[in-house]
């Protein structure tokens, strides 16, 4: 079956560090996604993960650990417009496509 | 014009009307997807067309009908739908996961339709 768990919301202050984890258990893994969606738009990536360790992006970091099912999106220097919904996909390709399988998201709240 | 667009943004439909969802493409990219989001719910994958071939439909009611008739576009019919069936409903479209490429998905904006 397949599986993506990640926290429903969370909160934290401007200029803090926040970490949103995700867990998967899925039949298939080409890599995983992190995504970004303010609430009335479009989801847009944010990062990619395919093998173990640490991508670093300017302000936003994701980690894979493939042996535990795991993976973090980590947020530095919190601004009022990272308020938004952050979205944990597992990719499977097949023949030429990206089968992205979604968590429910993480809603986070950045307050002043 | 750039990016995935999707139209109308937003429908109301009784529950016998026909109507339906368009989506374009201007990427170039060979892959489209309809994604069903509803609150606190992931994303559903619904219907995947690669090279205008349709290659999934994630027993999706057949109340739902895709057509891709080329690489840019992508329609969703709707007929007889029920109140459950509000949601967003997001379009995207991806090119092959080779060298640099992530293979990531590019989604548009949505059409939130709501079922009366």
């Amino acid at each position: 079956g397949q599986n993506i768990d990640q926290p429903t919301e969370m909160t934290a202050t401007e200029g803090a560090i926040v970490q949103i984890n995700c867990t998967y258990q899925t039949s298939g893994f080409n890599g995983l996604f992190w995504y970004q969606q303010h609430a009335g738009e479009a989801p847009t990536f944010l990062s990619y993960n395919v093998l173990d360790g640490l991508e670093e992006k300017g302000r936003f970091s994701s980690f894979l650990s493939r042996s535990k099912g795991y993976s973090y999106l980590l947020l530095k220097e919190l601004q009022m417009k990272d308020s938004a919904s952050y979205l944990c996909a597992v990719s499977s390709f097949s023949g030429g496509y990206n089968k992205l399988i979604f968590g429910a998201g993480t809603r986070l709240a950045v307050h002043p | 014009e750039t990016g995935v667009t999707q139209t109308p943004r937003h429908l109301v439909m009784g529950m016998t009307n026909k109507k339906s969802l368009k989506c374009e493409q201007h990427l170039g990219h060979n892959a489209m997807y309809w994604y069903k989001q509803s609150a606190k719910k992931p994303l559903e994958l619904m219907f995947v067309y690669s090279l205008e071939e349709r290659v999934e439909n994630n027993s999706v009611p057949s109340r739902f009908s895709p057509e891709c008739p080329n690489s840019s576009h992508l329609f969703l019919h709707l007929h007889t739908l029920q109140p459950e069936d509000s949601a967003l409903y997001l379009c995207a479209s991806s090119s092959p996961q080779i060298q640099e490429n992530t293979g990531e998905l590019f989604f548009g904006e949505g059409s939130r339709l709501t079922v009366l």
